[in-house]
């Protein structure tokens, strides 16, 4: 079964410190791969995806294929980061089905 | 344009009852997903609805059940409800069922059993 693994629950940084948010999925095809961010309070909301290969937010993920791996890279992390993050598997092509990762928690403290 | 809403947000049953869960879709969307997030875990897919036909389902027993409106609305059913039940229901809704077009969720209805 298709599965997605984000190994730290809680990810705690100072603010300016670099960010790497872990992702491995289990696919042997060609995924489809999202970062979904839910800030306090708000609704889960896309962040970036791989095809679209940009940085939003400062945020940029690399898929690896040989490790992979979809991991969330941010240089200088900044406290409106401070968010829950999800990695999600695109399913088959055609049922739109997403797999989540169970989240990590980024903490960016001043 | 309004988002993705569901209703209610909160609510509470017992034991064996049932619950009907709504989503209004993204003004424009024709598709609405459904997914369950226990506390502590990522969203886990029930299923969607494409044009009023289901499109594809997670591994959820078939008391789960749902539908779709001429209006792209959606209805998630939940009948004999079990403690572990309990959860948040997210709705999401896109333009076309492949998983690569943008997802839009709504809030969420917190379901609590007893």
């Amino acid at each position: 079964a298709q599965r997605v693994t984000q190994p730290e629950k809680l990810l705690s940084v100072f603010k300016g410190a670099p960010v790497e948010l872990k992702c491995n999925y289990s696919y042997s095809g060609s995924p489809e791969l999202f970062w979904y961010v839910q800030y306090s309070r708000q609704r889960l909301q896309l962040l970036l995806r791989h095809i679209s290969r940009e940085s939003i937010k400062g945020f940029t993920a690399d898929l690896n294929k040989g490790e992979t791996s979809f991991h969330l890279k941010k240089p200088f992390a900044q406290e409106e980061d401070s968010a829950m993050y999800y990695c999600a598997q695109g399913g088959r092509r055609n049922t739109g089905k997403l797999i989540f990762g169970q989240g990590t928690t980024l903490q960016v403290k001043p | 344009e309004t988002g993705v809403t569901q209703s209610p947000t909160h609510l509470i049953k017992t034991r064996g009852q049932q619950v009907t869960l709504r989503c209004s879709s993204q003004s424009g969307h024709n598709t609405v997903s459904w997914y369950q997030q226990a506390l502590g875990q990522g969203p886990q897919f029930i299923f969607q609805y494409y044009r009023e036909e289901e499109n594809g389902r997670g591994n959820f027993p078939p008391r789960f059940s749902g539908l779709q409106f001429p209006n792209y609305s959606s209805e998630l059913n939940v009948n004999a409800l079990e403690l572990d039940d309990s959860a948040l229901y997210l709705c999401a809704s896109s333009l076309g069922a492949n998983s690569g077009n943008t997802i839009y969720f709504g809030e969420g209805s917190w379901l609590t059993v007893v």
